[in-house]
């Protein structure tokens, strides 16, 4: 089956920790993005790329990090700077150039 | 100014009623994109449509139908005789040129349907 897998679904962590989210795509897509999502809001970009080994900060790139050493592999790392990590953490991968992206499942972090 | 803005922040209807969800879009940019995408319950989202910014025809897809306005910038869309699995998050989203060939989506905040047997 073709698609995005996104893991764990959830995570738990102890504030002041590093976390890296899992996100891998088998669509043979050349752009992954992650999202991050808020109670009643809207998706807010965190980070993207578009090809392998080059990645663009988004709107609230600020705490997290990302690596793209493999086009099927866009993993995002939480870090101990993001001051509110709790959030629903959303990745995509879409064919470029306006095209339509498709989302994985998503990992519900929890940061106490 | 928010660039993509869904005014209806909830809705309730009553099965088999036909309800339209607003967008209304904000871009300086003559090439652009525009996305509905529906978010159940268990989080992820599902894309339904795309729309480029030459094509005003509108669509439909069973239950489902699009309306894209240029003139008024809105992109709505309504559920005809919606059903109880229509229950879910729905965002309106906006894709525009970010610079070497890239495109970056604004989503709007949602709007929450609910539908009651």
């Amino acid at each position: 089956d073709g698609g995005i897998t996104q893991s764990p679904k959830y995570l738990f962590r102890k504030e002041g920790q590093n976390v890296t989210l899992s996100c891998e795509q088998n669509l043979n897509h050349d752009a992954m993005y992650w999202y991050r999502q808020d109670p009643g809001q809207g998706l807010r970009l965190i980070y993207y790329s578009q090809i392998v080994n080059d990645f663009q900060k988004g709107d609230i790139a600020e705490g997290y990090s990302v690596s793209r050493e493999k086009k099927e592999s866009f993993p995002l790392t939480v870090t101990s700077a993001q001051k509110n990590p709790t959030a629903f953490y959303l990745c995509a991968s879409s064919p470029g150039g306006g095209g339509e992206q498709y989302f994985g499942p998503g990992t519900r972090l929890t940061v106490t | 100014a928010q660039k993509v803005t869904q005014a209806q922040t909830e809705i309730s209807v009553v099965e088999k009623e036909d309800v339209t969800l607003d967008c209304v879009y904000e871009t300086r940019d003559t090439t652009y994109y525009l996305f509905w995408y529906k978010q159940p319950p268990s989080g992820e989202l599902v894309f339904l449509i795309r729309r480029n910014s030459f094509d005003e025809q509108n669509e439909i897809s069973g239950r489902y139908s699009w309306n894209f306005q240029k003139s008024t910038s809105s992109f709505n869309f309504t559920i005809t005789a919606s059903q109880v699995v229509d229950s879910a998050v729905y965002f309106c989203a906006l894709s525009e040129p970010s610079g070497a060939g890239s495109y970056q989506l604004t989503f709007g905040k949602g709007t929450k349907l609910s539908v009651i047997p």
